[in-house]
């Protein structure tokens, strides 16, 4: 069973920092996502990555597969970027039953 | 294109009651998966359906069933309900190696 470990648990920054956040795993996988969670409940797939780095606007996704490890960052942060932010890993694609870090809770302050 | 739909938005059910819930995949996905997410926890996968059939199952009691229609389209059903069964139920779509796509899901509350 994979084990996702996410931190940090809550981060709150000034608008316009630049943000990190950390995502462990213990088994080895095929695929990483990041997801966005906002009050409310609704979730959104920011990345699925298996390998390097993606880019997406002011939003970066890196794996590093070796060393188990995935980082997520926000360039010049907004207070609308304020959410939970998941990371979960599965063996097999899009469609694998995931699991799931606790999240971090990332609130931007004006 | 209408992403993935789940009925109902909230719900409220009595301890020892039956509920069913109802997931619509994005246009064009086959496989639907369903994760339950207690307050301040990440989601914990329940089970997942593709062709009509289960095709993986997470840690959960036989009391969690689900079926899945040949539109592809989805139902949970929870039997027995307890009190630690309130939680929000989330349905992801995708196909093949797309990325998923997660409806708003739906809030229980057992009383």
């Amino acid at each position: 069973k994979n084990e996702v470990e996410q931190s940090p648990q809550n981060l709150t920054a000034q608008e316009g920092e630049f943000i990190t956040i950390n995502c462990s795993y213990s088994v080895g996988i095929s695929a990483l996502h990041w997801l966005q969670q906002h009050p409310g409940g609704g979730i959104v797939s920011l990345f699925m990555l298996s390998s390097g780095k993606k880019k997406h606007g002011r939003l970066i996704a890196t794996i590093n597969i070796q060393e188990k490890h995935s980082s997520l960052h926000i360039t010049a942060s907004h207070p609308r970027d304020s959410a939970v932010y998941i990371c979960a890993v599965g063996s097999g694609g899009g469609a694998d039953g995931l699991t799931f870090g606790k999240g971090t809770h990332l609130i931007i302050q004006p | 294109d209408a992403g993935v739909t789940q009925s109902p938005t909230h719900l409220i059910k009595t301890r020892g009651q039956q509920v069913t819930l109802r997931c619509s995949p994005k246009s064009g996905h086959d496989t639907v998966s369903w994760y339950q997410q207690a307050l301040g926890q990440g989601p914990q996968f329940i089970f997942q359906y593709y062709e009509e059939e289960e095709r993986q199952r997470g840690n959960f009691p036989d009391r969690f069933s689900g079926h899945q229609f040949p539109n592809y389209s989805s139902e949970l059903n929870v039997n027995a309900l307890l009190l630690g069964d309130s939680a929000l139920y989330l349905c992801a779509s995708s196909g093949g190696w797309s990325p998923l796509h997660f409806g708003n899901g739906t809030r229980l509350t057992v009383t």
